[in-house]
């Protein structure tokens, strides 16, 4: 069984260029998060996908970052005119969806290994 | 507002003596509450979690942790620390009504021989 997947595992650019960054969520899980985490820092909620839901933006730092995911599958991290800052290490995350009704949004997330981003 | 706190940067214990790793949370009504661990160049793996039930929960590589509702803690633990426990910890929390989980700033431990 495949784990949560993301590529590339490095990716080195310069200010100004747009990175695109991939996570494979595991197969049967509806809902998917991206997370950065800055050296030694801990982790920074992006963005949120659950099914054919609108996804949640609420942690999207700024109009340069945008993310897309077809149905329930993969998903794509899009950012922007890159500035130096945005050097992190960039986590998806997938899980099961929990039922509706009292104990909603118990299940754990299973994390992809990330993507080290280097801006220059 | 969600948040968690985990007060100590670093905590350092020497093998086979007990570990303990804190965590606070603030949450409106009842939390979810998770661990996660970061060995380096990894992700994060899931450890355990607290749903509902007793407050104490048993997870993977013998680590526990206790619910105190009335502290509103979710301290993490083990009787017999290892070496290989050596890694970065992160405590997570969640409303009942929330989309988000919201980790805390992680703390390291290391296993001393």
């Amino acid at each position: 069984g495949a784990g949560v997947s993301q590529s590339p595992s490095n990716k080195v650019t310069e200010k100004g260029k747009d990175v695109e960054l991939r996570c494979d969520p595991i197969s049967g899980h509806t809902a998917l998060y991206w997370y950065r985490q800055r050296l030694g820092q801990g982790l920074e909620f992006l963005i949120y996908f659950q099914g054919n839901s609108a996804p949640d933006k609420s942690g999207l730092p700024s109009d340069r970052f945008s993310a897309e995911r077809t149905g329930e599958s993969v998903s794509t991290l899009t950012i922007q005119r890159t500035q130096q800052e945005d050097s992190a290490v960039y986590l998806c995350a997938s899980s099961l969806r929990s039922p509706s009704g009292r104990f909603s949004s118990y299940n754990e997330q299973f994390f992809g290994p990330g993507t080290r981003l280097t801006v220059l | 507002a969600q948040s968690v706190a985990q007060p100590e940067d670093q905590v350092n214990v020497a093998e086979g003596n007990p570990l303990t790793v804190k965590c606070t949370y603030s949450v409106s009504g009842n939390p979810y509450l998770f661990w996660y661990v970061q060995y380096p160049n990894r992700g994060l793996q899931f450890l355990l979690k607290y749903i509902t039930g007793d407050n104490l929960v048993k997870g993977s590589y013998g680590f526990e942790a206790e619910f105190n509702k009335s502290q509103t803690s979710f301290h993490l633990k083990k009787p017999s620390a290892l070496v290989s426990d050596s890694a970065l910890y992160f405590c997570a929390v969640r409303g009942r009504s929330a989309r988000q989980l919201t980790f805390g700033s992680g703390t390291q431990l290391t296993v001393l021989p």
